[in-house]
């Protein structure tokens, strides 16, 4: 069983469209987050979640809304996407007392 | 502020040959330290972790200690195989920024045969 899921893997879509990207882990974990990766690789954190409280905001555009609907679950809506929100974006999470994270498989979102 | 910095890459090398990828880091506080693992469309995996100075995380292989007067942990491997190819990331998380996770850019590896 897949420990962090993420759906949809692809997904291409228009600008200006308003998409979402699931996120749901199985394994009890107190904290989520959401990041980004660019084309060159680099990741960077958008948001983190504890126990259904935001308590990371990075500097993203407010088109960008991390919705935590229990502990297992965070997903990431976007509004009016634009070009430059092409990237692949992972869910992770980690466990209360521990310091590693374990992250999905990945959403690579393409914007037309 | 929290960073991470590693080798660029990209870095080929021949089967059995020895691998390092040099990271450094600067932080506040004790981080924790780690090398996550992406091979070709899939997710991060833990290769390996060090959470206090001197201690040496290692699986499959490969290893790396945390070396806070040098505020390094260099990965290392005695022999890679082809199966090893991926892009290695160096990372550290801290409890004094929320436990987010800082990475560097990625050293991407190709193991030829």
């Amino acid at each position: 069983d897949t420990a962090v899921s993420q759906t949809p893997k692809y997904l291409v879509t228009q600008m200006g469209n308003d998409k979402s990207i699931k996120c749901e882990q199985n394994l009890g974990h107190d904290t989520m987050y959401w990041y980004k990766q660019d084309s060159k690789k680099f990741l960077k954190i958008m948001f983190s979640y504890n126990n259904k409280e935001l308590i990371i905001n990075e500097t993203v555009p407010n088109r960008f809304s991390p919705k935590s609907p229990d502990k297992a679950h965070l997903n990431l809506h976007i509004n009016s996407l634009e070009l430059g929100d092409s990237a692949v974006y992972f869910c992770a999470s980690r466990p209360r007392g521990r310091t590693e994270a374990f992250f999905g498989q990945g959403t690579r979102l393409t914007v037309v | 502020g929290n960073s991470v910095t590693q080798m660029e890459g990209p870095v080929t090398l021949s089967e059995e040959a020895f691998l390092t990828i040099n990271c450094t880091y600067t932080a506040t506080g004790y981080p924790s330290l780690f090398w996550y693992v992406q091979y070709p469309g899939e997710g991060l995996q833990l290769l390996l972790k060090a959470t206090k100075a001197d201690d040496k995380g290692s699986n499959k292989g490969f290893e790396a200690t945390y070396r806070k007067e040098t505020t390094s942990f260099h990965l290392e491997k005695g022999s890679v195989q082809v199966s090893d190819s991926a892009v290695y990331f160096c990372a550290l998380s801290s409890s004094n920024t929320g436990n987010q996770f800082y990475f560097g850019t990625g050293t991407s590896l190709t193991v030829i045969p």
